[in-house]
């Protein structure tokens, strides 16, 4: 089946260094989304990127579609403490989502 | 405000001992699901519905029941709940199941003992 992955599951920064994660499928995807969940809370959606290539940008975010559409990346410039959570990926294809196992980031002040 | 509310947020019971948790949305949604949260898991769909009384089974169904008779409600049933099922429960609703944004319910944590 289809299968999402991130990779490591766990990253420290100290605040201002730059951060970048990576989200691989084992599939062609029509869409790819991502979502913050802060500590206690729950998953968020920041962004969704459909074409390939794509780039888009939030503030210090900026997320990437591959362009074979089987990848994506999320690079957080200067992080900084609100920045910590854990980032989900979730892939869509053949009607499904398919969600990341995640990455948590902590950023030392 | 749009929303998707759970209930309960807490809950620690006994094995064997039948429970729901409840999910509703406010936002006329067809797409509904179900995902428990585990460490070094991430989110694992258990069950999902297309709509009214369309629903089906996603990654990891076993012990669990789920019902939709109206739109905006899709409860999750545990009949015999066991420790393994010990989780953080979401719920989630969109548009539809692939295309739009997932909104999540504020979890429900789950302790089976």
């Amino acid at each position: 089946g289809q299968q999402v992955m991130q990779i490591p599951q766990y990253q420290h920064v100290q605040e201002g260094e730059d951060f970048t994660t990576y989200c691989n499928s084992s599939t062609t995807l029509s869409n790819i989304q991502w979502y913050k969940q802060r500590p206690g809370g729950h998953p968020v959606f920041l962004i969704q990127l459909v074409k390939s290539g794509e780039v888009k940008k939030q503030k210090r975010l900026t997320f990437q579609f591959g362009e074979a559409k089987k990848n994506s990346s999320l690079h957080i410039t200067a992080t900084q403490t609100t920045d910590v959570g854990t980032y989900f990926c979730a892939g869509g294809a053949n009607s499904k989502l398919t969600f990341g196992k995640g990455i948590t980031l902590s950023v030392r002040p | 405000e749009a929303q998707v509310t759970q209930n309960p947020r807490y809950l620690i019971t006994v094995t064997g001992k039948k429970l729901t948790v409840t999910c509703s949305q406010n936002m006329n949604h067809e797409y509904m699901s179900w995902y428990r949260q585990d460490p070094g898991l991430g989110l694992r769909q258990i069950y999902y519905s297309m709509n009214v009384e369309v629903t089906d089974k996603g990654d990891v169904p076993e012990g669990y029941k789920v019902s939709r008779k109206e739109k905006r409600n899709f409860p999750l049933i545990l009949e015999s709940p066991s420790p393994n099922q010990t989780s953080l429960y979401f719920c989630a609703s969109s548009p539809n199941r692939e295309r739009y944004e997932q909104y999540f319910g504020p979890g429900t944590r789950l302790t089976v003992t």
